[in-house]
């Protein structure tokens, strides 16, 4: 069973601020997702990763296969980007998603 | 852009009811699944379907629960007898090629 982590649970920041919001897991992967959830709960897919890095707007996602860790950045940060943030990952040889308890992130003007 | 798209937004039912959540998964996706989330607790998956099947399932996905894919399009999941600890926040999601999944919008279900 993979056990996934995330750090920190919670996050406040001032606007402008760099964020980080990382994500461990216990067992090699096939896959790992980072997943955005509003406050209304609508889950958004930000990223799927299997190697190296990737980049969308002021998002960027890496993931070290090796030391079984993501991490997902924020730069320039804004309020519309309060919101929590999960990992998620794949396991290989199934098709579940196994899913972190999520960075709840807050960024005050 | 496509999307998933999930019916209702919010459904309250009483214990003991049967309730019928509805998912219209991306066009040309293969794999369907459904997923829930506990007030307060990380989403959890409950059961994979494809091919007309179920692929996997959880321990949670239990004899309560069925789903199916009735016409080609919609994709739902029954709960037969709900209980009040079924209330949760359910998402369907789905995918091409088994990787990156797309979630829908999410069904509040509340079970009184």
């Amino acid at each position: 069973k993979n056990e996934v982590e995330q750090s920190p649970q919670n996050l406040t920041a001032q606007e402008g601020e760099f964020i980080t919001i990382n994500c461990s897991y216990s067992v090699g992967i096939s896959a790992l997702h980072w997943l955005q959830q509003h406050p209304g709960g609508g889950i958004v897919s930000l990223f799927m990763l299997s190697s190296g890095k990737k980049k969308h707007g002021r998002l960027i996602a890496t993931i070290n296969i090796q030391e079984k860790h993501s991490s997902l950045h924020i730069t320039a940060s804004h309020p519309r980007d309060s919101a929590v943030y999960i990992c998620a990952v794949l396991n290989f040889g199934n098709e579940k998603l196994t899913f972190g308890t999520g960075t709840r992130l807050t960024i005050i003007p | 852009e496509p999307e998933v798209t999930q019916t209702p937004s919010h459904q309250v039912t009483q214990m003991g009811q049967e309730v019928i959540l509805r998912c219209v998964p991306i066009s040309n996706h293969l794999y369907f699944y459904w997923y829930r989330q506990i007030l307060g607790q990380k989403v959890e998956f409950l059961v994979s379907f494809y091919n007309n099947e179920i692929s996997e399932k959880s321990e949670i996905f239990d004899d309560q629960f069925s789903v199916e894919r009735p016409d080609g399009s919609n994709f739902t999941l029954k709960i037969r007898s709900t209980k009040l600890e079924d209330s949760a926040m359910y998402f369907c999601a789905s995918t091409y090629t088994s990787y990156e999944q797309y979630f829908g919008p999410g069904t509040r279900l509340t079970v009184t």
